[in-house]
């Protein structure tokens, strides 16, 4: 069975402080790894798709990387408006029809 | 842009009552998807279409149905609406390299 766990659950960072967030997947094949935004009460915002270990994307302060096990988004200088939980998401190759499987996410706070 | 429409971004209902939740996407995409999202629980999923008319279960179909008459539009059903099943409820349509393309979620409350 697949399983994807994202660390930490929360994370509250001064405005200009790095960090980053973690993705730790188990799954037979991998197709896929993704990355969404979610503000609060609103459907999950597309950011990055990764295919394979060694691969990276890069969009503004946001970088994801991914290796066989784990993928991490990294959050250069915040900013408040960055705040959000981020979703971190596998499509099995085994699986039918890119359906995927989910963590529960990591709720980042920006604190100005 | 793929996107994909939830009828209703706010919903109140009593229990008991026949509750249809409706989703449409512009993209021609096969795959759509129904979830429902909870505090602590995460995105789990009620039901997915491959194809028009075609649907199979997801991890808690209990107490939902799903129609799939036209490929565009995929409608989640609560038969008889109860308080456990009040959530934030978000339909996807999918693609190969954009993953899932969210609608902007229904939060329904069941009274």
């Amino acid at each position: 069975e697949d399983q994807v766990t994202q660390s930490p659950e929360a994370l509250r960072l001064q405005e200009g402080e790095s960090s980053s967030l973690n993705c730790s997947y188990t799954v037979s094949g991998l197709r896929g790894l993704f990355w969404y935004r979610q503000d609060p009460g609103k459907g999950p915002e597309f950011l990055f798709t990764l295919y394979s270990a060694g691969e990276e994307k890069e969009k503004e302060r946001l970088k994801a990387t991914l290796t066989k096990k784990e993928s991490f988004l990294h959050i250069t200088a915040p900013k408040p408006e960055d705040s959000a939980t981020y979703l971190c998401a596998v499509h099995n190759s085994g699986a039918g029809s890119y359906q995927l499987t989910f963590g529960k996410g990591t709720k980042l706070s920006v604190i100005p | 842009d793929v996107k994909v429409t939830q009828s209703s971004r706010y919903l109140v209902k009593r229990t008991g009552e026949k509750v249809f939740l409706e989703c449409v996407q512009d993209m021609d995409h096969e795959n759509m998807f129904w979830y429902r999202q909870d505090p602590g629980l995460g995105l789990r999923l009620i039901y997915f279409s491959y194809d028009v008319k075609m649907k199979e279960k997801g991890d808690i179909p209990e107490g939902y149905s799903v129609s799939r008459e036209k490929k565009e539009r995929f409608s989640l059903i609560l038969e008889s609406a109860s308080t456990n099943q009040t959530s934030m409820y978000l339909c996807a349509s999918s693609s190969v390299h954009y993953g899932y393309t969210f609608g902007s979620g229904t939060r329904l409350t069941v009274v």
